[in-house]
């Protein structure tokens, strides 16, 4: 089955500075593709999905990138904050599949 | 944007005992999952649920595991009986589409002792 591989598992920056958390998963069917926020003792947050079709996706203080020949999925954190401070984790997902397959997770912590 | 909501937030039970965790999801959802989450890190994934029927379990989902949603009520996860490695929080999430984005409930913090 599909296995999604997440780098790094921590990851601390300073206000101001860039945060990039990178997914690859083995599954070329692979289709669609998401990134969740999860802060301290909440739940899971869709930040963004993203379809295999689109290789740059911008969002609010972010940018996604999905590079299918290298099957990697990219969150770029630009310009990063303190609320930013949670785990990210990317899943993906094929047509076929019932289920999303997820990565284990990046605490990001952004210091003032 | 509409809510999945778990029941009760906190549980702690006697190892042995049974528990029945609830979730009562998103109205029109179709699919119906469970997620099983240790010290905020990875999401295990341990059934999905669609039409009254379980459509995939992982090895996780142990034969002390069991899942239903009689007649359109709480989509609950049963466990009987409870052991110790079964503390974690438990994420309901449901979907209108099997692979789509996912509506995820605030998850039962299960404690066993």
């Amino acid at each position: 089955g599909e296995q999604v591989e997440q780098r790094p598992p921590h990851l601390s920056v300073r206000e101001g500075d860039s945060a990039v958390i990178t997914c690859t998963y083995t599954d070329p069917n692979s289709y669609y593709f998401f990134w969740y926020k999860q802060e301290p003792g909440a739940s899971l947050q869709l930040l963004m999905k993203v379809f295999s079709s689109t290789e740059i996706n911008e969002g609010q203080g972010f940018t996604v990138l999905l590079n299918k020949k290298d099957k990697r999925l990219s969150l770029n954190l630009t310009a990063a904050h303190p609320g930013d401070s949670a785990a990210y984790f990317c899943a993906v997902t094929r047509n076929s599949n019932n289920r999303i397959f997820f990565g284990d997770g990046t605490q990001l912590v952004v210091k003032p | 944007g509409p809510k999945v909501l778990q029941i009760p937030s906190h549980q702690i039970i006697d190892m042995g005992q049974m528990v029945t965790l609830n979730c009562d999801p998103v109205s029109n959802h179709l699919y119906f999952y469970w997620y099983k989450q240790i010290l905020g890190q990875q999401m295990e994934f341990l059934v999905n649920f669609y039409n009254g029927k379980v459509m995939e379990k992982s090895k996780l989902f142990k034969d002390q595991f069991s899942v239903e949603r009689p007649d359109g009520s709480y989509f609950t996860l049963k466990i009987q009986p409870t052991a110790l490695e079964d503390s974690a929080v438990y994420f309901c999430a449901s979907s209108l589409v099997p692979n789509s984005d996912y509506t995820f409930g605030s998850g039962t913090r299960l404690l066993v002792i």
